[in-house]
């Protein structure tokens, strides 16, 4: 399986930067690593992804670990509206049960975000 | 505002009751998925369409009958549900199956509860 553990909880105040982290040991050469996160009644919203270099956009950011079995989302000011469920995913680029490539939702880490 | 339209929002049915969940994308994509989620848990694969062929089913159980009558849209069908069938269904679109690079767009769901 290509799991990724991510702690269960983590707390931010309002305006401060949050880093996310994400363990994926098992993860192979060609699997991307992808962050999605869903608010409260809604369905999960993409957050970002990368494969080996660091990305950027209006969002957030991804540092991927050179080795990379590991990565951390950082949201550079918190605010209200990021408390949310935030999920680490890797897509297996090879076959894998029958999922190719498709979006296997861990635990995830619920961010509250404090004013 | 999501790309992705689930209807209804809400749904509340008896054990006999026949009903039928409905999605929309306009993004041109060629794979739609369904997924299921129970509350305070993350969302589960039900079904994969990949050109509006039935790709993948994840072991559902029959009283779930999914239907891709074009490349916009996607049905859930529902027949003799459960109790525990109550949950939230959400819908994805992505530009392919496989695309491991690329993300899954999400809906808001249908809350769905079974008397």
């Amino acid at each position: 399986d290509a799991k990724t553990t991510q702690p269960n909880s983590m707390e931010s105040n309002e305006e401060e930067p949050v880093h996310l982290p994400c363990n994926h040991s098992t993860i192979s050469g060609t699997d991307y690593i992808h962050w999605y996160r869903q608010l409260p009644s809604q369905g999960p919203e993409y957050v970002i992804h990368g494969l080996t270099s660091n990305v950027n956009n209006r969002m957030a950011s991804l540092a991927i670990a050179e080795d990379r079995k590991s990565s951390t989302l950082i949201l550079h000011r918190a605010t209200l509206r990021d408390a949310a469920v935030y999920y680490c995913i890797l897509r297996v680029s090879l076959n894998y049960g029958g999922s190719q490539g498709n979006l296997i939702f861990g635990k995830g880490t619920k961010l509250s975000v404090k004013p | 505002d999501t790309e992705v339209t689930q209807t209804p929002k809400h749904l509340v049915m008896g054990m006999t009751n026949k009903k039928s969940l409905k999605c929309e994308q306009h993004m041109g994509h060629r794979a739609m998925y369904w997924y299921k989620q129970k509350a305070k848990k993350p969302p589960e694969l039900m079904f994969v369409y990949s050109y509006e062929k039935l790709s993948i089913n994840e072991s559902v159980p029959s009283r779930f009958s999914p239907e891709c009558p074009n490349s916009s849209l996607l049905n859930l069908h529902l027949h003799a549900l459960q109790p525990e069938d109550s949950a939230l269904y959400l819908c994805a679109s992505s530009q392919g199956e496989g695309q491991t690079n690329q993300p899954q767009h999400f809906g808001d769901g249908t809350r769905l509860s079974i008397l």
